[in-house]
């Protein structure tokens, strides 16, 4: 039973131009969603979270935004750049045990 | 600081062989988490430890996987007897809870375990 899901497994988005990676959860229950990015060979680092009393959560070229009706959130990158290729995985937790549940990842290439 | 850190980056070994894989948690963090990386299914949680003690781990697949914290700096996740599906990259992580989940957990590089 999947409770985070990004249903894109890649999104390919010319430099410049904004990239939207989609995330929905099915657990309403939680409190706090979170966008990490991975490169080739490393670990997953944290890139930007929201609370779920808020709706958008914006630092620098990346903005999240939560739809708690849809169950829904999004990351947006404006402008992309060639260094933002890499995998995004969303995730999403309860304050109550503080684990994190991760989707299935979406490969982001940024290309010239 | 030096991060979280795995070892071995790399592991080969034949099915039937048991495999340990071991992780150092940043100092002074609280919660150590053990997840695994596959196509199918992403970052899977497997267990997670707070304050050395587990907490949960109903994403442990079978009985052949099995993780120990012996101490605040220490945590190994051991699979006994090896299987071809259990190839997959294996991350540890860990977090400082006082700060709040909002602020995410840092993870280590992982290790890549391929069993033959």
């Amino acid at each position: 039973d999947q409770q985070v899901k990004q249903n894109s497994p890649s999104l390919s988005v010319q430099e410049g131009r904004i990239s939207i990676l989609n995330c929905d959860y099915t657990n309403s229950m939680f409190d706090y969603f979170l966008w990490y990015k991975k490169y080739p060979a490393e670990g997953p680092t944290f890139l930007i979270s929201i609370s779920s009393i808020k709706d958008k959560n914006e630092d620098g070229r990346f903005t999240v935004f939560l739809n708690k009706s849809a169950k829904h959130l999004s990351l947006h990158i404006v402008p992309s750049q060639p260094g933002d290729s890499a995998v995004y995985f969303c995730a999403a937790s309860t304050i109550r045990d503080d684990k994190l549940i991760f989707g299935t990842g979406t490969r982001l290439q940024v290309f010239p | 600081d030096a991060g979280v850190i795995q070892s071995p980056r790399h592991e080969v070994t034949e099915m039937g062989q048991e495999v340990t894989l071991r992780c150092k948690p940043i100092s002074g963090h609280n919660s150590l988490f053990w997840y695994r990386q596959t196509m199918m299914r992403g970052l899977e949680l497997l267990i997670y430890f707070n304050n050395n003690v587990p907490i949960d781990d109903s994403g442990m697949p079978e009985d052949r996987f099995s993780a120990k914290m012996p101490n605040a700096s220490f945590s190994t996740l051991k699979i006994q007897p090896s299987e071809p599906r259990d190839s997959a990259v294996y991350f540890c992580a860990s977090s400082d809870q006082g700060t709040g989940i909002g602020y995410g957990y840092t993870f280590g590089s992982g290790t890549r375990l391929t069993v033959v």
